[in-house]
């Protein structure tokens, strides 16, 4: 079974950069990692999706390595609406396979 | 176009009871992923449906059950109550592919409470 590490929680100040990593084994070699943020009382949204090397897009950039044990998401100058459970999203690579484990996710706190 | 719906947004049940929760996907939509939030488990994986089909199924006993009707909207069924039922269940949505491929949208969820 794939397993996952996050840290439990992070703390910033506006206009910093934060990165957050996700430790994963055992992942499925064919999938997508994937990162969400949730605000409280709400679903989680989609922030940023990659297979292998450096993704970006208009709010976040997501780096994986060639192993893919890791992916590490990057948010440029974080302002306090940042405030959010970050959570890395994988695919178990075991047998029976296919299933989608979420990370314990990361609490990040933006001060002003 | 509208988000995920889910109904009801809050449910009580008591131990023993049944339970049945409601998931209507973004048009267009197809596959439908079933989560369960707690603040010990996090987020835990129920199972996917895919044309009207169980596509992959996470590791929870046969009292979680759930089906998808021909217009892509899904229902969970979670029988024979159990106090640690008590969650958010969260229903996402995504075009085709599932959830280690495609973006998926996640709906409000419904909080159940079992005493």
């Amino acid at each position: 079974l794939a397993k996952t590490t996050q840290p439990i929680s992070m703390d910033s100040y506006e206009g910093q950069e934060v990165n957050i990593t996700c430790s994963h084994n055992n992942i499925a070699t064919n999938d997508y990692i994937t990162w969400y943020q949730q605000f409280p009382s709400q679903g989680p949204r989609f922030i940023i999706q990659g297979y292998k090397t450096k993704v970006t897009n208009e709010v976040a950039s997501l780096f994986i390595p060639a192993d893919r044990k890791s992916s590490t998401l990057s948010l440029p100058r974080v302002s306090l609406s940042d405030t959010a459970v970050y959570y890395c999203l994988v695919g178990d690579g075991g047998t029976g396979g296919f299933k989608t484990i979420f990370g314990a996710g990361t609490r990040l706190f933006v001060k002003a | 176009k509208a988000g995920v719906t889910q109904t009801p947004r809050y449910l009580i049940k008591t131990r023993g009871q049944q339970v049945t929760l409601s998931c209507s996907p973004i048009s267009g939509h197809r596959s439908v992923s079933w989560y369960q939030q707690t603040p010990g488990q996090g987020l835990q994986f129920l199972f996917e449906y895919f044309s009207e089909t169980q596509r992959n199924k996470g590791n929870f006993p046969g009292r979680f059950s759930g089906r998808q009707f021909s217009n892509s909207r899904s229902e969970m069924n979670v029988s024979t109550l159990e106090l640690g039922d008590s969650a958010l269940y969260l229903c996402a949505s995504s075009l085709e592919r599932g959830a280690l491929t495609d973006r998926q949208y996640f709906g409000p969820g419904t909080r159940l409470t079992v005493l």
